[in-house]
């Protein structure tokens, strides 16, 4: 089925442990992004791409890193993690070309630092 | 940059009466989108309806209907005919025409029976 696919659907660290966040999607978008979302609260970007080899901050960088060296993919890597970064993630992704710029998102992934 | 305000945090409804959920932007843009997500429990981000700030007419879908106020920068969400099954969150987001989006904080909303 075409969509977004994230994995792992759930992960848990250790602090100062790394860990990547697998993201692909299969509709030839160019736009793709991550959020994390805290309890309560809506989500917040994280970082996203308008394309292979362009990527950008968003409202909550700090302590993550990204690239995108094919269409598809789009990995988020905690390079250190924190109790801070415990939030679910959701990755997204959009055409601004075709006009209809919906974000169809993956399913999300829990992560739990302790 | 580009805020949303969605200033109630929970609501509720009965079953088969009408709901309004408000949503408020800030943005120096003029051309955009606006959306509503819907987030059940499962957490899966759903679409649930779709304006774009260029056009004047408010849009719907089903159920769903929207009032755009441009120049206010309000994005009203109404729910006709309540069913149980629209219990969930509900976000409001902004996207910008280079596809950056924002999201509110959410409004969680139940349905009783």
């Amino acid at each position: 089925n075409a969509g977004v696919t994230q994995t792992p659907k759930f992960q848990v660290l250790k602090t100062g442990q790394s860990m990547t966040l697998q993201c692909a999607q299969d509709m030839n978008h160019e736009y793709m992004s991550w959020y994390r979302q805290d309890p309560g609260m809506g989500l917040r970007l994280i970082h996203y791409s308008v394309g292979a080899g362009i990527t950008d901050q968003g409202e909550v960088p700090n302590g993550y890193n990204v690239s995108r060296s094919t269409t598809e993919d789009f990995p988020l890597r905690l390079l250190s993690a924190a109790p801070s970064q415990t939030s679910v993630y959701f990755c997204a992704s959009s055409s601004v070309r075709s006009g209809a710029n919906v974000l169809t998102f993956g399913a999300g992934s829990r992560l739990t630092v302790l | 940059a580009q805020t949303v305000t969605q200033s109630q945090p929970e609501m509720s409804v009965q079953e088969a009466e009408t709901v309004t959920l408000s949503c408020t932007y800030d943005t120096s843009e003029n051309n955009y989108y606006l959306f509503w997500y819907k987030q059940p429990p499962s957490r899966q981000m759903i679409l649930v309806i779709r304006q774009e700030a260029y056009k004047q007419q408010n849009a719907t879908e089903n159920r769903f209907s929207v009032n755009f106020q441009k120049a206010a920068k309000s994005f009203s969400l109404k729910i006709s005919d309540s069913q149980l099954g629209d219990t969930a969150m509900y976000f409001c987001a902004f996207m910008s025409q280079a596809g950056k989006s924002t999201f509110g904080d959410g409004t969680t909303l139940t349905v009783k029976p």
